[in-house]
């Protein structure tokens, strides 16, 4: 069974310019969730998507938005690049119904903005 | 007051001998409970969940929760050098907040032969 897939691994952008990951969750899976991972700040929650709609989200600016498509996989999106967006970006696959949520976790795409 | 805290860290512990992670959180209405094992460089790895009170055991790892108290823990029996990695616990409210996981800051853990 084929784990999350997040592309690219690693990106360097300069600040001012815009950046979109992707991630392909676990076959079977409906809901997405992206977090931001930092080491002052630690793993913090950007949004969810459960079939196709933003079902939660987190205390991030607008610059950071997302979406699914309808064989859930989902994107990422943030704008106006700023040094402090340099981060591990985490994606999260889930069944996203019931009480077996287990989330599991994507390789990640380490974004460094210069 | 921070949604989940965990003991504050590095833990070390020798090579055979138990180590005991603590989490607490602060909203009543958490119902899912995650151990997450995170080595430097990689992406969190799920190694156990437990939603309700008691202890589940799965192989060296034992969780426990303690939902009066606000409080759930990991213990790593026979501890390898392999286990050396951050620990994250993580908290999920119920219904459609399910797939809204809220971490403690981790705690490393350090395992020496």
């Amino acid at each position: 069974k084929a784990g999350v897939t997040q592309t690219p691994r690693y990106l360097i952008k300069t600040r001012g310019q815009q950046v979109t990951l992707s991630c392909s969750p676990i076959s079977g899976h409906r809901s997405v969730s992206w977090y931001q991972q930092t080491p002052g700040q630690g793993l913090q929650f950007l949004f969810e998507y459960f079939s196709e709609t933003q079902r939660n989200k987190g205390n991030f600016p607008g610059r950071f938005s997302g979406r699914q498509f309808s064989n859930s996989r989902s994107e990422m999106n943030v704008s106006t690049l700023e040094l402090g967006d340099s981060a591990l970006y985490l994606c999260a696959s889930s069944r996203g119904q019931g009480m077996n949520t287990e989330a599991f976790f994507g390789q990640g795409t380490r974004l460094t903005v210069v | 007051q921070k949604e989940v805290e965990q003991n504050s860290g590095p833990l070390s512990v020798p090579e055979g001998a138990i180590a005991s992670l603590n989490c607490t959180y602060s909203d009543r209405g958490s119902q899912s409970f995650f151990w997450y094992r995170q080595y430097s460089g990689k992406s969190p790895e799920l190694i156990m969940f437990i939603y309700s009170n008691g202890d589940k055991e799965d192989g060296r790892f034992t969780a426990q929760l303690n939902k009066a108290s606000q409080y759930v823990s990991l213990l790593i029996r026979d501890s390898q050098p392999s286990d050396s990695a951050t620990y994250l616990c993580a908290v999920a409210k119920g219904g459609t907040s399910y797939g809204k996981l809220t971490f403690g800051q981790g705690t490393i853990l350090t395992v020496h032969p």
